[in-house]
Parts: C-alpha cells; sequence; structure tokens
C-alpha cells in the first residue's frame, strides 16, 4: 500500500513555462511534506517544504501548495529551466516520527 | 563544509554474504537515517540513529543493522544477502528535532549476485 503517490512517471515542458508536479497521500496522519530534487549518481536534495497548518510555501521560483481535503499536494516551478531536468520526489511524515514516506518520484525534463 | 559522504560508491557481493556500509553525517548533524532505493521505487526507510541508538525502524528483517559511533558517524550492516537486496543505499543526517529536512549523501550502489 503506497502511501503517497506521484501518478505521473514523467513529464516534459519547455523552459520559461511553468512546471507542475502532483503528489496525493493516504495518510491522514501525515502533517509535514517535503520536495526532493534527484540528479543522476547524486543523492535526493532538499528542495521546500510545507507544514499541514499552511497551504502554500514559496522559495524563489519554487511554490508547494498544499490541500488537505483533497490529500493533495503539487510543486510549481516558474519559469523552468533546463538545469531544473531531475527525477523529482515528494515525501511526507508524521508528527512524532522521524520517517520520510517517499513517493515514487517524477522525471521532469525541460527543453530549451 | 563536507556534506554527507558515504563509502564505497559502488559494491558487488555474492548471495549470502555481509555487507558493511558506512556514513558519515553533515558536520554539524547528529541524527543518521539510512534508506533503500530499489530501481524505479522512491527511497524507503529502514532506521534512524540518534546518540548511538535506534530510535525508529522501518519494515525491514533483522538481517539488516546498524550502529552509529559517538563522532554520529554511522555503518548499516547487511547479513545473508538476498538478490533482492541489490538497491542504492543512501544515508541521510539531520539535527534532531521537529521537521529538519534530511541532508542525503549519494549513496552507494550495492550489486548481489
Amino acid at each position: 500500500d503506497q502511501q503517497v503517490k506521484q501518478n505521473s512517471p514523467s513529464l516534459s515542458v519547455q523552459e520559461g513555462r511553468i512546471s507542475i508536479l502532483n503528489c496525493d497521500y493516504t495518510n491522514s496522519m501525515f502533517d509535514y511534506f517535503l520536495w526532493y530534487k534527484k540528479y543522476p549518481a547524486e543523492g535526493p536534495t532538499f528542495l521546500i517544504s510545507i507544514s499541514s497548518i499552511k497551504d502554500k510555501n514559496e522559495d524563489g521560483r519554487f511554490t508547494v501548495f498544499l490541500n488537505k481535503s483533497a490529500k493533495h499536494l503539487s510543486l510549481h516551478i516558474v519559469p523552468s529551466q533546463p538545469g531544473d531536468s531531475a527525477v523529482y520526489f515528494c515525501a511526507a511524515m508524521e508528527g512524532g516520527s522521524e520517517k520520510l514516506v517517499f513517493g515514487k518520484g517524477t522525471k521532469l525534463t525541460v527543453n530549451p | 563544509d563536507a556534506g554527507v559522504t558515504q563509502s564505497p560508491t559502488h559494491l558487488i557481493k555474492t548471495r549470502g554474504q555481509q555487507v558493511t556500509l558506512r556514513c558519515s553525517p553533515k558536520s554539524g548533524h547528529d541524527t543518521v537515517s539510512w534508506y533503500q532505493q530499489a530501481l524505479g521505487q522512491g527511497p524507503q526507510f529502514i532506521f534512524q540513529y540518534y546518540e548511538e541508538e535506534e530510535r525508529q525502524r522501518g519494515n525491514f528483517p533483522d538481517r539488516f543493522s546498524g550502529h552509529q559511533f559517538p563522532n554520529y558517524s554511522s555503518e548499516l550492516n547487511v547479513n545473508a544477502l538476498l538478490l533482492g537486496d541489490s538497491a542504492l543505499y543512501l544515508c541521510a543526517s539531520s539535527f534532531v528535532g521537529l521537521n529538519s529536512p534530511l541532508h542525503f549523501g549519494n549513496g552507494t550502489r550495492l550489486t548481489v549476485t
């Protein structure tokens, strides 16, 4: 049973346009959500996070939106750049737990 | 400022053998977690160490064990290797406490033949 789902294995966008990566979760006890970016042959790199008490968090070109009632979050990248091409993982954590639960990832390709 | 470092980068073992993977946390971090990432999957939590003790464990058999040393570095040991243990093993470090993002190393690629 997958508690964090990224239903799109891949996404392709043009440079300068918006990239929207989606993530759904089933565990209502999750209260902290993170996005990680992974390049080949490297470990995941922390990108941005959001607590369940918020519905939006912004950091430069990256914005994460959380819809608790729908158990859905999304990562917006504006404008997209070729260097953003990587695999993006959505992850979630329950309060009081140290365990991150990851989705399977979405491979983003930004075309010049 | 060195980030999380893992060794070795690649390893090939035979079924039934034992393996030890090593991790040094990012400077200033006191907590180390280990994750297994199979091909095409997201990382899966194995366990976390803080103050040299296992704080939390994921759904992995007892063949997977670990250790944390006084300098916060850590080892992951896997006994009686199975073909299904072939994966990328990721170490992550953080500060203990609420919602501290994990910083990952580049991983050890283990192949079991």
